[in-house]
């Protein structure tokens, strides 16, 4: 149980341009989702929190305009990256918990590799 | 400042023999902390909870102990296996109820 799905797995695009990556709770009702990005080597930083029906909650240095965050629904959250650059390239992961904060085990997505040319 | 600590440096460990790893922070006071699996371009996977009141976990293999004196948590694989090669991080609760996430520490077993 608790399975996350994220989608796409990997994604090229151009600069300028937007990707949406998609991630979902299989299994069961996500009250809050969480994003991260990861660069090599290097920790998780959580870059914002989601409860569905509301808007997420940025982490300091993270920019709300381009990184669009929905969560419409208990299973689905999005994150849009708007005019991606280069140094938007990173692996983006997604999070769910069953709680409304980020207390107790978080279930990771696969991770979403970007690579902004 | 608070931080939290895993060794950068790669584990390497001879199959078969215990794996341990090391997880320090400074100025928490987390009531929970948790290890976390991650294979190469994966996401973390959830292996073990501990919680302040509690000296030691195990699940199966795995032992976790945490130490809320000497702010540490130390993971444990006893008789190792290739497949337990990956990286392991640690994340604690800060009193803002977030997780804050060690970079974790690579660990190889070498067969």
């Amino acid at each position: 149980g608790a399975v996350v799905s994220q989608h796409p797995s990997w994604v090229i695009c151009k600069s300028g341009t937007s990707v949406k990556i998609e991630c979902r709770s299989l299994d069961f009702q996500a009250t809050t989702m969480f994003w991260y990005r990861q660069f090599p080597k290097q920790s998780l930083m959580l870059m914002a929190t989601s409860n569905e029906g509301s808007k997420a909650t940025y982490e300091q240095g993270v920019e709300k305009d381009k990184f669009l965050i929905n969560h419409a629904s208990l299973t689905l959250s999005t994150l849009t990256v708007t005019s991606a650059h280069p140094e938007d390239s990173s692996f983006y992961i997604c999070s769910a918990s069953f709680g409304a904060s980020s207390r107790g085990t978080q279930y990771f997505g696969p991770g979403t590799r970007l690579l902004v040319l | 400042s608070q931080k939290i600590e895993q060794n950068s440096e790669a584990l390497n460990i001879q199959e078969g023999k215990t794996a341990t790893l090391t997880c320090n922070y400074t100025n928490y006071s987390p009531a929970y902390l948790q290890w976390y699996r991650q294979d190469p371009g994966r996401g973390p996977v959830f292996l073990l909870l501990i919680r302040e009141n509690e000296k030691e976990k195990r699940k199966e293999r795995l032992k976790v102990t945490f130490d809320t004196t000497l702010k540490q948590s130390l993971f444990h694989i006893t008789a190792s296996q290739p497949a337990d090669s990956a990286t392991y991080l640690c994340a604690l609760e800060d009193s803002n109820y977030q997780l804050i996430w060690g970079a974790g520490t690579k660990l190889i077993i070498k067969p």
